[in-house]
This record gives structure tokens, sequence and C-alpha cells, in this order.
């Protein structure tokens, strides 16, 4: 079955940098655009970044762009998102999502279980 | 603040049916899928419905989706206790050239 799982997620302080990493496994992973997602605690979902299948393309929030870096390496099946400029503001559960079909840079169908970070002084 | 616009709350009693909105506009639900989320209290969130309307495998028929334009609906019949969660839609927005989601709406069954 398809598993998606998060890890490197703790507390930072401002300022500072993170890399969150997702292995994904049951599904060929170099066929399938991924996302971030975020949820501050309580709150809402927020899509963070994307990348295509082939690593072609990556796409990003507004509230990220600069900041935030999706990155894929499919000869392990991972992803990851490397965390630069940490705000308050940036402090949530981060999923992992891999998208409906392949090829295409479409929704998410299967998240992981998320990994916490935390942005305090 | 999210593009999409959905209402904040719902209810309805057991056996009830309910239907959940999502307004956007040209750019994402008007040109694009919708894909609509259950997240239950502590968990990730799980996909209800793609491309519109249609149902994963193992996800009950009690819950339908519907688009019209720039806005899309989630129908839950036959509420159950455990339909109780948040409910997001989302869609690609052409604009942003990025997913953007609802602000969601919790269910609550009276």
């Amino acid at each position: 079955q398809i598993q998606l799982v998060e890890s490197g997620g703790g507390l930072v302080q401002p300022g500072m940098s993170l890399r969150l990493s997702c292995v994904a496994s049951g599904f060929t992973f170099s066929d399938y655009a991924m996302h971030w997602v975020r949820q501050t605690p309580g709150k809402g979902l927020e899509w963070v970044a994307g990348i295509s299948y082939d690593d072609s393309n990556k796409y990003y929030a507004d509230s990220v762009k600069g900041r935030f870096t999706i990155s894929r390496d499919s000869s392990k099946n991972t992803l990851d998102l490397h965390l630069s400029g940490l705000r308050p503001e940036d402090t949530a559960v981060y999923y992992c999502g891999k998208v409906l079909q392949p090829y295409y840079i479409t929704l998410i169908d299967d998240w992981g279980q998320g990994t916490l970070v935390t942005v305090s002084s | 603040q999210s593009v999409l616009t959905q209402p904040p709350s719902a209810s309805g009693t057991p056996g009830q049916g309910v239907a959940l909105s999502c307004s956007g506009s040209t750019s994402n639900i008007g040109s694009n899928y919708v894909f609509w989320y259950q997240q239950l209290p502590g968990t990730a969130p799980k996909l209800l419905i793609s491309k519109n309307n249609q149902r994963p495998s193992g996800v009950p028929d009690r819950f339908s989706g519907s688009k019209s334009g720039t806005s899309a609906s989630l129908a839950i019949s036959g509420l159950r206790s455990e339909d109780e969660a948040d409910y997001f839609c989302a869609a690609w927005d052409d604009s942003v050239r990025g997913v953007l989601f609802g602000g969601g709406t919790k269910l609550t069954v009276l």
C-alpha cells in the first residue's frame, strides 16, 4: 500500500533553517508530482510547494517563495523541503502528498501523517 | 485569507442530508477540477472526492460532489456521527500556479 512518511520537524529559532523529508513507498515515485501542504494548529490547510514528476517544474506559495525549496530524489524515493529564514508564522504541521494521477501536476490523493515544525525563540 | 470560500460551520442531525459549498473564481474552480478532503480530529486529511464528483474506492456513496461554474458543493446524505469532521475543498489555480484550499467547514452532527 502507499506510504508517505515525513520526518525532520522540530523546534527551531526564528531565522534558522530546517530540512523536512518524505519517504515514499508503494507506488512508482518517479511518475508522480508531489506537494507539501501545511496546517497551523487548529486552522486550515495551506499549500506550500509542488514539484513535477520529472523535477522540471517547481511551484511555491507566495508566503514561502524565496525562503523554501522543494526537491526530490527519485533514486531514493524521497521528497524534501528545505526551510530557511523561518518565521513564527511558519509554525505548522507539514504534510507531504502524492498527486492523483501520474505525469500531471494535479491535486493530492494520498497524504503522509505530517511532521510538526515549531518556530520560536 | 483563503481564495476558495467555505462556510466555517454546518450542522445536521443523524439521517439528515447536508450540502457544503465552496466558491471560487474562473482561474480555479471555473477552469480546474475540485477535490474535497475530510479531516477527522488529530488525523491527516483524507481524499473524499476527486475531479469534481469522483469517489475513491472505500468512500461511501453517501458522499457526492458537484460543480457549476465557479462553485462546487459536497453533499452528504444520511448523516452519521462519524461524519463529524472538517471538510476542505481545493483546486489548482491557473493565475497563482498553485493549489488553493478553502478555509474548511466544520460539520457537527447534532
